[in-house]
């Protein structure tokens, strides 16, 4: 699977919007883009995916470039409870296994 | 419907020792996954099962091992424990392997400590 950027960490202010960048200049045309977040003592959990189209779901927005080489997840109204590592994974749809590879991903610190 | 449970949630092991951890799938997963996190190498994943088969297997010394039983729980092994063992162990499963968003449900991993 092809590689994702993100930044080491953001901060947010509570009850304002986020936008969590995510770099994969070699992303192939199979490629999906994942979008998984891990709170403080647990474990990941599925935030939302897409290919090339925009995709909303009830916990967030993901927006997708023209040529796919970045895209960004947008979490409309932060909360304090949204305050975890956020992870960007590639997954291509070939790959029927269940193998995430995992990069360092963004710590998002929410202020109240 | 249940989560991923992940049985013992702490354990305390020995240099040397060998350790089985359980997880049990949402019910009607099929597909059970491993990943061991650590402070310095992150989320990095172990092997999966399918149908009591191993499918995937990541970057790990033989001493990780695990095995997937009829009712789709699995367990994981890890013989001869080093101190670089130490590290949360995390479960997750999916109903299938066919298909190219299937998500991904993570228990809440195990903790292991080796002295």
């Amino acid at each position: 699977d092809a590689k994702t950027t993100q930044p080491n960490s953001m901060e947010s202010n509570e009850e304002e919007p986020v936008h969590l960048p995510c770099n994969h200049s070699t992303i192939s045309g199979t490629d999906y883009i994942h979008w998984y977040r891990q709170l403080p003592s647990q474990g990941p959990e599925y935030v939302i995916h897409g290919l090339t189209s925009n995709v909303n779901n009830r916990m967030a927005s993901l927006a997708i470039a023209e040529d796919r080489k970045s895209s960004t997840l947008i979490l409309h109204r932060a909360t304090l409870r949204d305050a975890a590592v956020y992870y960007c994974i590639l997954r291509d749809v070939g790959n029927a296994g269940n193998m995430l590879t995992f990069g360092g991903g963004t710590r998002l610190m929410v202020k109240p | 419907k249940a989560g991923v449970t992940q049985t013992p949630r702490y354990l305390i092991k020995t240099r040397g020792q060998q350790v089985t951890l359980s997880c049990s799938p949402i019910s009607g997963h099929r597909s059970v996954s491993w990943y061991q996190q650590t402070p310095g190498q992150g989320l990095q994943f172990l092997f999966e099962y399918f149908s009591e088969t191993q499918r995937n297997k990541g970057n790990f010394p033989g001493r990780f091992s695990g095995r997937q039983f009829s009712n789709s729980r699995s367990e994981m092994n890890v013989s001869t424990l080093e101190l670089g063992d130490s590290a949360l162990y995390l479960c997750a499963s999916r109903p299938g392997t066919s298909g190219k968003n299937n998500e991904q449900f993570f228990g809440p991993g195990t903790r292991l400590t080796v002295l």
